[in-house]
């Protein structure tokens, strides 16, 4: 059975850190693009980043470039996602999520998720 | 970023009846569409991508179309499991984009 297991999530203060992980299990993970998303309470989703499968490309949402790090260790099966300088709007619900190629060539949709893991920044 | 606007944002119906959902894109993103169904408290589930294409084991009666900028999810004979939100993304270009989602509920 393909699966993404999220954990790490927590209670941290604002300005504090917090590394994200994510557990891939049933598929080839060295194949796959991955990403993190985000629910905050009560709102829609929001795309946080995207890594190839090789690790070599990243690519990342204005709301948290330059205080987040995605990476990936493909001999463990095992995605991350390091943010720095939290805020309070950073609280959410993170998901780990598999990205499956298109029949369109280049472009990557997310197929399967994992059950998220909760984020709360606050004093 | 590509403006995703999806309408209505919340609807209800009952079980039986034919649901559309149209999400339209700020630009043109060819077939670069998927819709994801999620129920409270658990994570999205991808129903459809490629605009048009089911994904496996999602039941028939769900359906995708639409190309370019404007796109739609219908549901032919709403089922009880089937009262969820849903949400259209778009995966032409970074940042990924998602619609604000719409609720459908029990008339």
């Amino acid at each position: 059975e393909v699966q993404v297991v999220e954990s790490g999530g927590g209670l941290v203060q604002p300005g504090g850190s917090l590394r994200l992980s994510c557990a891939a299990s049933g598929f080839t993970f060295s194949s796959y693009a991955l990403s993190w998303l985000r629910q905050a309470p009560g709102t829609g989703l929001e795309w946080v980043s995207t890594i190839s499968a090789s690790g070599a490309s990243t690519h990342y949402a204005d709301s948290v470039k330059g205080r987040s790090i995605i990476s990936r260790d493909n001999s463990k099966n095992t995605l991350f996602l390091q943010m720095n300088g939290l805020r309070a709007e950073d609280t959410a619900v993170f998901y780990c999520a598999r990205m499956y190629t298109s029949t369109f060539g280049y472009y990557y949709y997310i197929d399967v998720w994992g059950n998220g893991t909760a984020v709360t920044v606050s004093s | 970023a590509i403006q995703l606007t999806q309408f209505p944002s919340s609807l209800s119906a009952s079980v039986g009846d034919r649901v559309t959902i149209t999400c339209r894109a700020g630009q043109d993103i060819s077939r670069t569409l998927a819709w994801y169904q999620q129920k409270p408290g658990k994570a999205p589930t991808l129903l459809i991508y490629d605009a048009s294409t089911l994904e496996t084991g999602v039941p028939s009666r769900f359906s995708g179309s639409g190309s370019g900028t404007d796109f739609s999810l219908t549901i032919s004979s709403l089922q009880p499991e089937d009262f969820a939100t849903y949400y259209c993304q778009q995966f032409n270009t970074y940042p990924l984009t998602f619609g604000g989602g719409t609720k459908v509920e029990i008339k």
